[in-house]
């Protein structure tokens, strides 16, 4: 089965460039969605097909996907974008998800 | 208001059955695919199960392959997931989800559920 691989952790200050990166084999060749998911809640989809927003998310997030990493950057992060992230492809018929990775601001 | 709420979560013996249920309002709920997402506590998010709009095509996870059953009523507007067989590593919360259709007509998820909770202990 397809495996998507997330760092469990990513930190960074208040205002700078948070990426985080979603490794899957040859995974440049499929659509790559991401979430957001904060503390007792449920997900928010943040980025869809790589580089989409849903209505509603904030230009600071944005997507990339290329050979074997899908990155999902979060410019001029604030202290509210601290959460867990999840990217997710669909393979085989069937929805995967990475590990997700905390994000936190420091 | 568009929103997902799911019911039918609990306490259920190793080997024993669950029926969740997810009642849908706000959308045409007909129109959509559905999904079943668990999560286990402290863990990530893992997909279970899905079916297309119509109930014509269905997906599930090799872990709960021939245990969980997904069905639909588009005339109550209502998901189900009928779980048999359950184990320890069962327990998660269950989240009802909505596909999207942005990228296929399976999804991504645009809308989630608050979830219920189940634990398979003895």
């Amino acid at each position: 089965s397809y495996v998507l691989t997330q760092p469990p952790s990513v930190s960074v200050a208040p205002g700078q460039t948070a990426r985080i990166t979603c490794g899957g084999n040859n995974i440049g060749i499929k659509r790559v969605h991401w979430y957001q998911q904060k503390p007792g809640q449920a997900p928010v989809l943040v980025v869809y097909d790589d580089s989409d927003r849903p209505s509603g998310i904030p230009e600071r997030f944005s997507g990339s996907n290329s050979g074997n990493a899908a990155t999902l950057t979060l410019s001029r992060v604030e202290a509210g974008d601290e959460a867990d992230y999840y990217c997710q492809v669909w393979d085989s018929s069937s929805w995967v998800f990475g590990g997700g990775t905390k994000l936190t601001v420091l | 208001e568009v929103q997902l709420v799911e019911s039918g979560g609990g306490l259920v013996q190793p080997g024993g059955s669950l029926r969740l249920s997810c009642s849908a309002s706000g959308f045409t709920f007909s129109n959509y695919a559905m999904h079943w997402v668990r999560q286990a506590p402290g863990k990530g998010q893992k997909y279970v199960s899905g079916m297309r709009s119509n109930g014509g095509s269905t997906s599930y996870a090799d872990s709960v392959k021939d245990r969980f059953t997904i069905s639909r009523d588009n005339s109550k507007n209502t998901l189900y997931l009928q779980m048999s067989s359950l184990r320890a590593e069962d327990t998660a919360v269950y989240y009802c989800v909505k596909g999207s259709g942005y990228s296929n007509t399976w999804g991504p998820f645009d809308l989630w559920g608050q979830g219920t909770m189940v634990t398979v202990s003895s």
